[in-house]
């Protein structure tokens, strides 16, 4: 069963605009990731917020996490149009050695220039 | 060069055989996954491995078979049993309890 749910489905925004997707969750989690995936391809992680942080930014990118509402947002600024792809939430819950992930279905960015 | 590579791309199977894809990795990473991702949905998880010689099912894991004889080695087999395998796989690595790392796909179609 999926647990992230993405909202919303898809985006598309001018280049240069600002890009914010969100993602509600039901169970406790140990941290939650967001990943990145160009068509086609395999996806690859962008950033990862434990479940104790609030906010957290790596370059263009802005994530936030509220564990009372179970939810998080990525905010990507100044956006390109190599920022089109399609954005994933997962969430990590403890295995005996790791993370178990579940994965959201996504949310469709298309930056258009 | 690290990394996580798969092999084939593109893998096309009749109706009643099985195939194996391959997912090789070195990462040096514990713990290996496979996921299967269909059209406009996100992955779900088919098995996973955290240490070498054992693995356990994931969400979907009916039809599917894994070995992990060697920590660099992950791979997944489709049984004539999986009824509708046409899909995406990937395969990802990791470390304990650290971010997963992914390989490019296979993209697997029946015919």
């Amino acid at each position: 069963s999926q647990q992230g749910e993405e909202d919303p489905q898809a985006l598309s925004i001018q280049e240069g605009e600002n890009a914010t997707m969100n993602c509600s969750y039901k169970t406790s989690i140990n941290n939650l990731q967001w990943y990145r995936q160009n068509s086609g391809r395999g996806l690859v992680h962008l950033i990862l917020i434990r479940s104790n942080e609030r906010e957290k930014h790596s370059g263009r990118l802005r994530v936030t996490l509220d564990t009372s509402k179970k939810s998080s947002s990525l905010l990507i600024t100044a956006s390109r149009a190599a920022d089109t792809a399609s954005y994933f939430c997962a969430t990590a819950t403890p295995m005996e050695y790791g993370n178990k992930l579940v994965f959201g279905a996504g949310t469709i960015l298309r930056v258009k220039s | 060069d690290g990394g996580i590579t798969q092999s084939p791309k593109y893998l096309f199977r009749k109706e009643g055989q099985n195939v194996t894809l391959s997912c090789e990795q070195n990462l040096n990473h514990d713990a290996m996954y496979w996921y299967r991702q269909d059209p406009g949905q996100g992955l779900r998880l088919i098995y996973y491995s955290q240490i070498v010689n054992d693995f356990q099912k994931g969400d979907i894991a009916e039809g599917y078979s894994v070995s992990r004889e060697k920590k660099e080695s992950f791979p997944l087999t489709v049984t004539s049993a999986q009824k509708n395998p046409t899909a995406f796989y990937l395969c990802a690595s990791s470390r304990r309890g650290g971010e997963q790392f992914f390989g490019p796909g296979t993209r697997l179609t029946v015919l």
